[in-house]
């Protein structure tokens, strides 16, 4: 079956503009997660979403980053004002149930450069 | 806070040596540990994990992995190199004493393999 996508694979926008991110998990998953991966890091934990409610969004960095859910599915990473500090790849992951040992399927990534 | 360190961030091997990629995680709690290999230009793909039970864990693609809960380690191995094992490989905690679902990645280990 089909398995985690995002789009766009690339997207690159000025600093200040607005840029949303999308990730369409595999059919049926419950849970949903978006990291941020740097060069030459591992990927860094944004928010997870069990759902369509964020059960923990404590990755964030600040409040001009946003994410939504709306019907358990689809979500959108939202980012505000960006700044050249944002370019980075953001990875979507999702599974089928709540568990921590559960395995998360990943996406291949949306990489945004700022400029 | 709960942390993962993967020793090395390069590591070179002959095919058909022996693969040692090591990793350590601090928690006062055990937590779940998995690894993750990432191909270039592909999203992240689980090798194993480790949530309860037998300490020593195989995967994918002849790696295995031992959970020593007194080194605090999770260890990968692989008795014999193979070239398409070129990639990044990425050790991760979930659970443990921050709870939950956040999942921890270390920085990462570039596999290189030798003719």
């Amino acid at each position: 079956g089909a398995g985690v996508s995002q789009t766009p694979s690339n997207k690159v926008t000025e600093k200040g503009k607005y840029v949303e991110l999308r990730c369409d998990p595999i059919s049926g998953h419950t849970a949903l997660y978006w990291y941020r991966q740097s060069l030459g890091q591992g990927p860094e934990f944004l928010i997870y979403f069990q759902g369509t409610g964020a059960a923990d969004d404590s990755g964030l960095p600040n409040d001009r980053f946003f994410a939504v859910r709306p019907e358990g599915s689809v979500s959108t990473l939202k980012i505000q004002r960006t700044e050249r500090g944002d370019s980075a790849v953001y990875l979507c992951a999702s599974s089928d149930r709540v568990g921590a040992g559960n395995e998360q399927f990943f996406g291949p990534g949306t990489r945004l450069t700022v400029l | 806070a709960q942390s993962v360190t993967q020793l090395g961030s390069h590591v070179s091997v002959s095919e058909g040596a022996l693969v040692l990629l090591r990793c350590n995680y601090s928690s006062s709690v055990p937590p779940y540990l998995f690894w993750y290999v990432q191909y270039p230009n592909q999203g992240l793909q689980l090798l194993l994990k480790y949530t309860t039970g037998a300490t020593l864990v195989k995967g994918i693609n002849g790696f295995e992995a031992e959970f020593k809960k007194s080194e605090t380690s999770f260890h990968l191995t692989k008795p014999s190199a193979h070239m398409s094992d070129a990639a990044e490989y990425f050790c991760a905690v979930k659970g443990g004493e921050a709870g939950g679902f956040k999942t921890i990645f270390g920085a990462g280990t570039r596999l290189f393999v030798k003719a």
